[in-house]
């Protein structure tokens, strides 16, 4: 079965850090895009991040750039989101997605809590 | 910042037609892409490029573009298609940072 399934995620007081990580079954990440998108709760999709598997693109949202780092490990079939300085706003559900516009396949999301 | 705007609710009693629109200034330009979410599960792509249907999505789902407006349609629409409804675009910038619109609630009762 092709699934993405997203794990990471969990309560992290503010200016903290989290790792959150995609992992990838059943498809290879090679010559594709990934994204990241986010959902606070009660709140509407945002999209945060993605990159070419190559490594050669990658892009934020402006209220995330210089704190998180997307990144892929082609070789373990794995996207990774590395959040520091983290703040109350950037609490919210975390998806991963297959594709940059034609996001065709969605991890079930990981949800982030930034809370003291 | 590039934004697409969305009604945030639409209702239609089931058999209806329902239709939501997306707007914004470069979508002449940009091909817009449809979610689907329900309550609780993660999104679901039903229109991309505009107007084509991914595979297992119901013929009732269309998609269509006019000038800055794209507008989802979901002919003879059923109470399982109640869900928040996202359009999602890439903005003008030449680089491919995505923007999703606000939500439409649609209440099919």
């Amino acid at each position: 079965e092709v699934q993405l399934v997203e794990s990471g995620g969990g309560l992290v007081q503010p200016g903290g850090s989290l790792r959150l990580s995609c992992a990838a079954s059943g498809l290879t990440f090679s010559g594709s895009w990934m994204t990241w998108v986010r959902q606070a709760p009660g709140k509407g999709l945002e999209w945060v991040a993605n990159m070419r598997l190559d490594g050669f693109e990658k892009y934020y949202v402006d209220s995330v750039r210089g704190r998180f780092t997307i990144y892929g490990d082609n070789a373990k079939n794995s996207l990774f989101l590395q959040m520091n300085s983290l703040r109350a706003e950037d609490t919210a559900v975390y998806y991963c997605a297959r594709g940059v516009t034609k996001l065709d396949l969605w991890g079930q999301g990981t949800l982030v809590t930034v809370s003291s | 910042s590039y934004e697409l705007t969305q009604p945030p609710s639409v209702s239609v009693s089931p058999g209806q037609t329902a239709r939501i629109t997306c707007s914004g200034d470069a979508l002449p330009k940009k091909s817009t892409y449809w979610y689907q979410q329900k309550s609780g599960q993660a999104p679901v792509l039903v229109i991309y490029e505009d107007n084509k249907r991914p595979s297992g999505i119901p013929e009732r789902f269309s998609g269509s573009i006019s000038g800055t407006m794209a507008t989802l349609t979901i002919i003879a629409a059923q109470v399982e298609d109640e869900a928040d409804y996202y359009c999602y675009s890439i903005d003008n910038s030449g680089y491919h940072r995505g923007v999703f619109g606000g939500g439409t609630k649609l209440t099919v009762l």
